[in-house]
């Protein structure tokens, strides 16, 4: 069955760049979270998307966005990368915001770990 | 306030032995429900059981299953004849209305042959 993919898988990045992180859902999935775990530490939501618009706004920094295509993709911009940034960054979907309630589960993608330098 | 709480950092279990994971959670909501994750070192977020606040039998998949309490409002899982593969980190996590997952700080766990 297909998964959830996420691009790249690594990206390694100096302080103020910016990175550029995709997420393709399950096909007929149409809501996306992401999610932020730093080293050592649970993951923590940062924004999710449902049909395209934003669904719900966590813990994410001014410096990061975040949209979700037509084709149901997202991708996550972050711009002048600090060393903090470093994490593993996961993309998670399900089937509607009420699909997350009915078939009781996000499923997540492998994640993109990120290294800031 | 912390919504999960995982109070183990870390557990050593036999080979075939059974190990509990606690997890206390922490809601007004009437309707939420309940996750454990697994994460092997490799870093991927693999879905083991979930559990409905309004399920009244306690879930199962094969060698995992979830005591859960709901007057304490505890979601312990339970691993069955642990194996070498079992070896991870754990996360209990929940969902909300507003559909997001909140996890709890996670639990080590190392199986020992």
């Amino acid at each position: 069955a297909a998964g959830v993919i996420q691009s790249p898988r690594h990206l390694i990045k100096e302080k103020r760049e910016t990175a550029t992180l995709k997420c393709y859902p399950i096909p007929r999935h149409d809501t996306v979270y992401w999610y932020q775990q730093g080293p050592g530490q649970d993951p923590q939501f940062l924004i999710s998307f449902y049909e395209k618009m934003q669904s719900d706004k966590g813990s994410i920094p001014d410096r990061f966005s975040a949209q979700q295509f037509s084709d149901y993709h997202s991708e996550l911009n972050m711009s002048s990368l600090e060393l903090g940034d470093s994490a593993l960054y996961f993309c998670a979907s399900s089937a509607g915001l009420a699909g997350a309630v009915v078939n009781n589960e996000q499923f997540f993608g492998p994640g993109t770990r990120l290294t800031v330098l | 306030a912390q919504k999960i709480t995982q109070t183990q950092p870390g557990m050593f279990v036999q080979e075939k032995e059974a190990v509990t994971l606690d997890c206390t959670y922490d809601t007004s909501d009437q309707s939420y429900g309940l996750f454990w994750y697994k994460q092997p070192s490799s870093g991927e977020m693999i879905f083991l059981i979930y559990q409905g606040s309004y399920d009244e039998q306690n879930a199962t998949e094969g060698r995992y299953s979830l005591n859960f309490q709901k007057a304490r409002k505890s979601a312990n899982l339970v691993i069955s004849a642990s194996q070498l593969g079992d070896s991870a980190m754990y996360f209990c996590a929940m969902r909300e209305n507003d559909y997001k997952l909140s996890f709890g700080a996670g639990t080590t766990v190392t199986v020992r042959a």
